[in-house]
């Protein structure tokens, strides 16, 4: 199994771009999850979906489109990008179906966007 | 690689040396406690997790201890290696509520 996997790896945006951060999982996970980390802070949720077809918001939604068609993909998209959104994103999964994931949650390697 | 969080506490050992890593969590209703490990470029990973009705469990090398009256967490690492350099952290869940702490980052000493 490639576990969860980020695409891409690094980005660099301008104000005002759009762009689609993506995420795939290959464990038939139920639960899916976007963080942002930024120094200092401790990761912080943004969205998250607990099945295929259901989305919901997470701590920092603003900004931030999600969608989950397929129970392996849940892209994150940036509508219009802006400097407050420069940070490390991580995408995670889990076989949990709750709200909350006590199950461990799997990590994707992250995506280091910074936006000018 | 990239470096998560500027300004972490850190923790330097010697190798061979044990590492304790310490945890203040803000929830008493929190009933539940993870302690992940995170290398430079790479995502979280899971370590080692507890419920609040215990106070100690025990991995491979790892020893978290839970102190509920003081809401206070820790990670023991034996024998510390190498590759264990790196950030860990702690979250709780509680109330529905996943909360991660900032981090530590451990620096091990050859």
């Amino acid at each position: 199994n490639a576990g969860v996997t980020q695409t891409p790896k690094f980005q660099v945006l301008k104000t005002g771009q759009s762009m689609t951060l993506q995420c795939a999982q290959d464990m038939n996970h139920e639960y899916m999850s976007w963080y942002r980390q930024d120094p200092g802070m401790g990761l912080r949720l943004i969205h998250y979906s607990v099945g295929a077809g259901i989305t919901d918001q997470g701590e920092v939604p603003n900004g931030y489109n999600v969608s989950r068609s397929t129970t392996e993909d849940f892209p994150l998209r940036l509508l219009s990008a802006a400097p407050s959104q420069t940070s490390v994103y991580f995408c995670a999964s889990s076989y949990s179906t709750s709200g909350v994931s006590t199950d461990t949650q799997y990590f994707g390697p992250g995506t280091r966007l910074t936006v000018l | 690689g990239e470096s998560v969080g500027l300004h972490l506490p850190t923790l330097s050992v010697q190798e061979g040396d044990n590492s304790i890593i310490n945890c203040a969590y803000s929830n008493s209703a929190s009933d539940y406690f993870i302690w992940y490990k995170q290398e430079s470029g790479k995502g979280p990973q899971f370590i080692i997790d507890i419920r609040s009705n215990m106070d100690k469990r025990q991995g491979q090398r790892v020893t978290v201890l839970l102190n509920k009256t003081v809401k206070h967490l820790s990670l023991q690492i034996a024998a510390t290696q190498p590759g264990d350099s790196a950030v860990y952290f702690c979250a709780e869940i509680g109330n529905e509520k996943l909360t991660f702490g900032t981090g530590t980052r451990l620096t091990i000493i050859p």
